[in-house]
């Protein structure tokens, strides 16, 4: 399983755009790239999925350069109740995702 | 939008007792999960379950936890005689197919004194 690396912490404002990039330098070929959100004492909930290029939905957009080494979850004018742990994930797609390991994800603190 | 649900969100119980963990997966949904986090640990696999059996099982799965689909709704996660260590919150996730992405239900917290 490919391993992720991404920043323990962020701070950010109210309507600001936030950038986490995840990194992922053994990522095989068919691997798909997952952002999830958990909130205090809830289960994580799916955000966005990738394998290259950019994909957007109506909650972030997800960037994926050529080499797909790493990724970047975009949320655009984030608000408080974006505060939240985001976790990176790389599965094989057809593996099953029981295969999905999550690490210590990334904690983003939304100010006013 | 459909939801996986979790009961009870919270159960106390004494070393040694027998507790079982209910959730109610999406319901066209087929692959079911249960995950673990210990507080301030990270999000741990512990199963995976399709068409009535174990797919995959993690090495924290052990003899004392065991999985069961009673019925066409429920999904179960039996732990035989629960230790200290088994204090955590559980979350019961569900996918539609192999590769969708999981559905996870807001957890039953469990406290073992």
């Amino acid at each position: 399983l490919a391993k992720t690396t991404q920043p323990i912490s962020m701070d950010s404002y109210e309507g600001q755009e936030v950038n986490i990039t995840c990194s992922h330098n053994n990522i095989a070929t068919n691997d798909y790239i997952t952002w999830y959100q958990q909130f205090p004492s809830q289960g994580p909930r799916f955000i966005i999925q990738g394998y290259k290029t950019k994909v957007t939905n109506e909650v972030a957009s997800l960037f994926i350069p050529a080499d797909r080494k790493s990724s970047t979850l975009s949320l655009p004018r984030v608000s408080l109740s974006d505060t939240a742990v985001y976790y990176c994930l790389v599965s094989e797609r057809g593996s099953g995702y029981s295969t999905l390991t999550f690490g210590k994800g990334t904690m983003l603190l939304v100010s006013p | 939008e459909p939801e996986v649900t979790q009961t009870p969100s919270h159960q106390v119980t004494q070393m040694g007792q027998e507790v079982i963990l209910r959730c109610v997966p999406i319901s066209n949904h087929l692959y079911f999960y249960w995950y673990r986090q210990i507080l301030g640990q990270k999000v741990e696999f512990l199963v995976s379950f399709y068409n009535n059996e174990i797919s995959e099982k993690s090495e924290i799965f052990d003899d004392q936890f065991s999985v069961e689909r009673p019925d066409g709704s429920n999904f179960t996660l039996k732990i035989r005689s629960t230790k200290l260590e088994d204090s955590a919150m559980y979350f019961c996730a569900s996918s539609a197919t192999e590769n969708s992405p999981l559905h996870f239900g807001n957890g039953t917290r469990l406290t073992v004194t």
